[in-house]
């Protein structure tokens, strides 16, 4: 599969606790994204990634939330002291300059 | 801020007729604008996009249009089948930013 591709898919977390994601972007592209997707509503941005620079950052992202994407290829996203207003389905996607954004399959994070 | 503004929330058409999903969009400056296509449970998917330099844009069964001036774009599904129910969802890609906005998502139901 030459897609973009998350791991891991599901995380049930206790609230309080850190988590972390990795996304992993089709090889040549440069993009890379992460979002926020809650149920019944369209995904919401959260940072991005040209090459190995994190060139934007959602201002509703809070402190609890960091990206790294140290080698230009996959990317981590780390939560920590997990709230359960977290609970929602992180997207990844990558694009190459100037052409649309690839979703990977998402994880999705319950906080109990 | 940038807003994309998304209509209907549903819809429910029967079986070859057609479906319309509009949106508006507050920032002047956006200059591109992606669908997606979401079934349950899956990423979401681009169907059609289009480029600010053009009005119109058609592939298959699926179109859509532009209007710079009243900020508004739609999708036009026509001959709808079954296998078209999912949820869409635009967005805007304004200039100067790297993210996309997206809209609230239409579920579209197609009748059999």
């Amino acid at each position: 599969d030459t897609g973009v591709s998350q791991d891991p898919r599901h995380k049930i977390t206790k609230r309080g606790q850190n988590v972390t994601f990795r996304c992993d972007p089709i090889s040549e592209h440069n993009r890379l994204y992460w979002y926020r997707q809650t149920l019944g509503q369209g995904p919401e941005f959260l940072t991005y990634f040209q090459n190995e620079a994190q060139l934007e950052k959602s201002r509703l992202l809070s402190d609890r939330f960091s990206a790294e994407r140290p080698k230009g290829s996959f990317s981590t996203l780390e939560i920590q002291r997990t709230e359960q207003g977290d609970s929602a389905m992180y997207l990844c996607a990558s694009s190459l300059d100037g052409a649309y954004g690839f979703f990977g399959p998402g994880t999705r994070l319950t906080v109990l | 801020g940038e807003n994309v503004e998304q209509h209907p929330s549903t819809l429910s058409v029967q079986e070859g007729d057609s479906a319309v999903i509009k949106c508006t969009y507050s920032d002047s400056a956006s200059n591109y604008f992606p669908w997606y296509k979401q079934e349950l449970g899956k990423r979401p998917q681009l169907i059609i996009d289009i480029r600010s330099n053009v009005g119109e844009k058609k592939d298959q069964r699926i179109a859509v249009t532009l209007n710079k001036t009243a900020k508004h774009f739609s999708l036009h599904i026509t001959e709808t089948q079954p296998e078209d129910s999912a949820v869409y969802f635009c967005a805007a890609f304004p200039s100067g930013t790297y993210k996309y906005i997206f809209g609230t998502g239409t579920r579209l139901k197609v009748l059999a």
